[in-house]
């Protein structure tokens, strides 16, 4: 199992571009969530999912777009991109955000996104 | 008010001393969490609980739900030791994280 996979591993964009955080994970998981990790901030939820074709806000979803058209695959658009956007972003998953003990969450490796 | 709390925000201390980072939450929840940033940025799970105590090695995390009050202990500490750990809680769909505690044993 490749567990949850990212891409890319960094990318520069310049303000009022627009790209896509790739994330995919082999492990059936139904839950799958985009967070953000900002100096002093902590992981802060941009968007997360429960299932295919279900998707909902979280803390921080402004500029933001997602959805889930498989079980696998949950990619996060940066609509236009502005310079407060630039931080690190993680990808999450796992079979339940809740339910014991099927709720561990399994991270990407991260993305690191500089917006100029 | 952040919905978790943890402390230290910083902690450096000698190999071989016993760690504690406490975790306050402010919310009722169904599961907490603890999980482990290494200085390559990767993260890990470390615990899931909903009650009482687990060990793991030289790692043991505890909870008090009448509390809302975490802990997480690190006995025996080792240089390999150093990350930020950070606490989370699950509330409805949603995962809410602390900001972390960033842990430097020194050899």
């Amino acid at each position: 199992n490749a567990g949850v996979t990212q891409t890319p591993k960094f990318q520069v964009l310049k303000t009022g571009q627009s790209m896509t955080l790739q994330c995919a994970q082999d492990m059936n998981h139904e839950y799958m969530s985009w967070y953000r990790q900002d100096p002093g901030m902590g992981l802060r939820l941009i968007h997360y999912s429960v299932g295919a074709g279900i998707t909902d806000q979280g803390e921080v979803p402004n500029g933001y777009n997602v959805s889930r058209s498989t079980t696998e695959d949950f990619p996060l658009r940066l609509l236009s991109a502005a310079p407060s956007q630039t931080s690190v972003y993680f990808c999450a998953s796992s079979y339940s955000p809740i339910v014991m003990p099927y709720n561990e969450q399994f991270f990407g490796p991260g993305t690191r996104l500089t917006v100029l | 008010k952040n919905e978790v709390e943890q402390s230290p925000q910083n902690l450096t201390a000698q190999e071989g001393e016993f760690i504690t980072i406490n975790c306050s939450y402010s919310v009722g929840i169904s599961a907490l969490h603890w999980l482990q940033q290494h200085p390559g940025g990767g993260i890990v799970s470390l615990f899931m609980l909903s009650s009482g105590k687990k060990k793991h090695g030289r790692l043991i995390a505890t909870i008090n739900i009448q509390e809302k009050h975490s802990s997480l202990h690190i006995t025996a500490s080792h240089p390999r030791d150093s990350a930020v750990y950070i606490c989370a809680v699950a509330r409805d769909d949603k995962i809410i994280f602390g900001k972390g505690t960033r842990l430097h044993i020194l050899p």
